[in-house]
């Protein structure tokens, strides 16, 4: 079975700096997809994005960014220019492709910034 | 505006009773999931459906039930039997997969607190 790890339970970061999330897997499979949602205090999930094994290529939205290392199975995401609003709950969640589309999730990682 | 809405968002239960959690999504998705999660933790699937009249049992589906009568609907019953009900309950959606690689993501509903009384 698919596991994921997130072993930072807490991280803060100044307003405006740059903050890395990390996360590991482990899966037996050699194409797969990886995503960071975010849950703030509303509780909502919210897709910050996503990953395909398949491509090399590091993906990027906005401030948000990934460094994917598929041979190390880990799946960090960074955080540029920090915000207020980014205050929230992150998880790194696995899915295999095909079949079901289910997601398997880490503990989560609880991110402060300070003002 | 297209989504997936939750009721109640606050639910409680008395010992021995049974309580079921609404979901409705307008997104024509196929796929709906739901999700446990308890705090300090991550999300756990419960159960999940891929098409109408079909589930499967996920990760933790013992004490619970589901139905999947109409597309935009599936409702989950916390039963009794689920000793330890009180967390939150998140229902998800997603389109089919268009081919082996078009990634389709889960939408998330706003959830659904249950506590015992």
């Amino acid at each position: 079975a698919q596991t994921v790890t997130q072993s930072q339970p807490e991280m803060s970061v100044q307003e405006a700096e740059t903050v890395t999330l990390s996360c590991t897997y482990d899966t037996s499979e050699s194409d797969y997809y990886l995503f960071w949602y975010k849950q703030p205090p509303s509780r909502q999930m919210i897709l910050v994005i996503r990953q395909e094994a398949y491509k090399q290529q590091n993906a990027t939205e906005n401030r948000f960014s990934v460094n994917f290392q598929k041979a190390a199975k880990s799946f960090s995401l960074k955080i540029s220019d920090s915000q207020l609003g980014d205050a929230a709950m992150y998880f790194c969640a696995y899915r295999r492709i095909g079949g079901a589309q289910k997601l398997v999730f880490g503990q989560g990682t609880r991110l402060t910034i300070n003002p | 505006d297209g989504g997936i809405t939750q009721s109640p968002k606050y639910l409680f239960r008395k010992e021995g009773q049974n309580v079921t959690l609404s979901c409705e999504q307008n997104l024509n998705h196929d796929a709906m999931y739901w999700y446990r999660q308890d705090p300090g933790q991550g999300l756990r699937l419960i159960y999940y459906s891929q098409i109408v009249n079909d589930f499967q049992k996920g990760d933790i589906a013992e004490g619970y039930s589901v139905s999947r009568e109409k597309k935009e609907s599936f409702p989950l019953t916390v039963t009794s039997a689920q000793k330890n009900p009180t967390a939150f309950y998140l229902c998800a959606s997603s389109d089919r997969d268009r081919d082996f690689y078009s990634n389709q993501p889960q939408h998330f509903g706003d959830g659904t607190r249950l506590s015992i009384l």
